[in-house]
């Protein structure tokens, strides 16, 4: 088992809704990701937290605004969706920023868009 | 930027055949290489990394993999696969800058037949 939680596993939520990703590790590491994965696609970064700080934004449309309230927490909340972006998001850390640490992934959150 | 090309999308080998994946990656200085692995149903595993020193790098369940730094290659390899080893695999490329931006492969799909 990952040492990485995300929760919910799965989510569907109509276009106009509101709802968060939340993403956990208690490995001490203080480097934190959001990744999208698309079916028979590689995951694709879309945010990068160093200590608690946002250091990558990889050009996310405004619809998803990353939160990482403490070392351990990561959250990703979702508001006016697009069908198009259901996916598998992932959450993933690793020990710090730079170095050779390499991540650690969650399951995933599979996000249906109706 | 730097990328990554996987050559093999599918690939179907029987029990005790012998495994080569190729990944090519394209950055000008020095990065580090990853190889990570997706069983059915599961997270994203690290199959091996390697950062500097001998090219040859061993990892988990008897894969290796070859960095060529001439080549821009770290292709992966196992003697003698098995029907566990049945997922896909991904290359990953890394700059050892001061952000954590792991990039990934398309990814190749290995079904290992009994």
């Amino acid at each position: 088992d990952t040492e990485v939680t995300q929760t919910p596993k799965h989510l569907v939520m109509g276009m106009t809704n509101k709802k968060s990703l939340k993403c956990e590790q208690h490995m001490g590491h203080r480097a934190m990701y959001w990744y999208k994965q698309k079916a028979k696609k590689p995951p694709e970064l879309m945010f990068v937290y160093s200590y608690e700080k946002l250091s990558i934004n990889e050009s996310v449309p405004s619809r998803f605004s990353p939160e990482c309230p403490n070392s351990s927490l990561l959250n990703l909340h979702l508001h006016a969706l697009q069908p198009e972006d259901s996916a598998l998001y992932l959450c993933a850390s690793s020990q710090g920023p730079g170095g050779n640490s390499p991540l650690h992934f969650g399951n995933g959150t599979r996000l249906t868009v109706t | 930027a730097q990328s990554v090309s996987q050559h093999n999308h599918h690939v179907i080998l029987s029990e005790a055949a012998s495994l080569e994946l190729g990944c090519n990656y394209s950055y000008g200085g020095t990065v580090n290489l990853f190889w990570y692995v997706q069983y059915p149903g599961q997270h994203l595993q690290l199959l091996l990394k390697y950062f500097s020193g001998d090219p040859l790098v061993k990892g988990i369940k008897g894969f290796e993999a070859e960095f060529i730094k001439s080549k821009f290659s770290f292709n992966l390899r196992k003697p003698s696969v098995q029907w566990s080893d049945t997922a896909e695999y991904f290359c990953a490329v890394k700059a050892p800058n001061g952000y954590q931006k792991v990039t990934f492969g398309t990814g190749t799909k290995l079904q290992v037949i009994p």
